[in-house]
């Protein structure tokens, strides 16, 4: 079945350290790739998306995502986390010929430790 | 240029109750799209509409939900009468190009009693 998966409910990191959200995805063909983030109080805002191209995606706030098509997978990544990144991030598709609806995995929250 | 914006912020109702939901979209953007999140599970799709003209209802749960957009302009998502499974957040985004980045409203938390 098509989906999309985020296998991560919960991470906690500590301030400064790395940190990488995974996200894989079943699909026929590989679909339009987006992450997503929504801070506490605040509506859904795009980090980084894919279409095509370069497989290492740049995205807002220090943010980047690689696109493995072996792995069908969308990871996000950050060198160095800042308290300010704590929120729900989420990875979401949409299928190449569809109207454009996005299809979400179940998001990841993510918190920050001094 | 301001964002897409939503009505209320907040809204709880009784069950039985009638709620009408509203989003104004980035001016200019033809696709206008409504989602939702019920606790604990993922956001969903719910329609879509270009300009005036609902390009796919698929993901509406049942026939207490009716979603209009006049003009092509602003949209309305009404819930009646409402049930206690149709607490969450409904999202509203538009884009101007199908495929393009969809922007986000900060959603309206719907809770009903």
């Amino acid at each position: 079945a098509q989906s999309v998966t985020q296998p991560d409910i919960h991470i906690t990191v500590s301030e400064g350290a790395s940190l990488e959200l995974r996200c894989n995805y079943s699909y026929g063909a590989t679909p339009y790739l987006f992450w997503y983030v929504q801070s506490p109080g605040q509506g859904l805002q795009l980090l980084l998306k894919y279409f095509s191209g370069d497989t290492l995606v740049q995205g807002i706030k220090g943010f980047e995502a690689e696109f493995k098509r072996s792995q069908s997978s969308f990871n996000l990544r950050k060198p160095s986390v800042h308290w300010s990144d704590a929120a729900e991030y989420f990875c979401a598709v949409v299928p190449r010929g569809s109207q454009g609806n996005l299809i979400f995995g179940k998001g990841t929250k993510l918190s920050v430790k001094p | 240029e301001a964002g897409v914006t939503q009505f209320p912020s907040h809204s709880v109702i009784e069950k039985g109750q009638t709620v009408t939901l509203r989003c104004d979209p980035i001016s200019g953007h033809d696709n206008l799209y409504w989602y939702r999140r019920v606790m604990g599970k993922e956001i969903k799709f719910l329609l879509h509409f270009v300009k005036e003209s609902k390009q796919d209802e698929s993901g509406m749960p049942n026939n207490r939900f009716l979603a209009e957009r006049t003009g092509g302009t602003y949209s309305t998502l009404k819930v009646q009468p409402a049930e206690l499974e149709d607490s969450g957040v409904y999202f509203c985004a538009s884009s101007q190009n199908l495929q393009e980045t969809q922007y986000f409203g900060p959603g309206t938390r719907l809770l009903v009693l």
